[in-house]
């Protein structure tokens, strides 16, 4: 196993564009994550997998923001009409499903976004 | 408001002992987590404390006290590769994590 893979690495777009990132998270891994990090700062969570039902959302999320994990396995987080305020890297993190309530993350190399 | 409070920055010397302190704010506890991030990778996980004492792992040992909100991680015989960002993160009572923003530890030779 490889660990949690993300796609692309690097993604620069104008504003006002949409984008998509993909994440395929270690294969026996029921949940999954997408957090965003600036720069000096720690992940900022922002949506929650289990399995294919979406359990959990950031408030601080905008409509702007979907994410889907269709088939339980990989999944993608779209940002619609970018703004130079989403300039960030986006992260996504996997854990196995356990009796634990918590678990450790298992987390991709992110796709770091640049809105110009 | 939940908070977690790191340094921002923290400098010492190859072979020395540094130690990175976190405390903590937030509604409920659930455990705490230390993770290593290098520059432009993925944070990998360090150690997770849910009752109080002191967890040794190798090199790296991780402290917790509920009851003052704090914790530390300790990195001992340090080594140029432990350059990197220290990421303390609390699960609260939802079971969710908060995040600091992360400690830069610099190893100097």
């Amino acid at each position: 196993d490889t660990g949690v893979s993300q796609n692309p690495r690097h993604k620069i777009t104008k504003r006002g564009q949409n984008v998509t990132f993909r994440c395929d998270p270690i294969s026996e891994h029921n949940r999954l994550y997408w957090y965003r990090q600036t720069l000096g700062q720690g992940p900022e969570f922002l949506t929650y997998f289990q399995n294919e039902a979406q359990l959990e959302k950031s408030r601080l999320l905008s409509d702007r923001f979907s994410a889907e994990r269709p088939k339980g396995s990989f999944s993608t987080l779209e940002i619609q009409r970018t703004e130079q305020g989403d300039s960030a890297m986006y992260l996504c993190a996997s854990s196995p499903e356990s009796d634990l309530p918590n678990e450790k993350l298992f987390f991709g190399s992110g796709t770091q976004l640049s809105v110009l | 408001g939940q908070n977690i409070d790191q340094p921002t920055e923290m400098t010492a010397t190859e072979g020395a002992i540094v130690q990175i302190n976190c405390t903590y704010q937030t509604s409920g506890f659930n455990g705490l987590f230390w993770y290593q991030q290098h520059a432009g990778e993925a944070p990998t996980f360090l150690s997770y404390n849910v009752l109080d004492g002191l967890e040794e792992k190798g090199r790296f040992s991780s402290f917790l006290s509920r009851s003052k909100g704090y914790s530390y991680l300790l990195l001992k015989e340090l080594q140029m590769k432990d350059s990197a960002s220290y990421l303390c993160a609390v699960s609260d009572s939802n079971y969710q994590l908060i995040w600091g923003a992360g400690t830069k530890l610099i190893i100097k030779p």
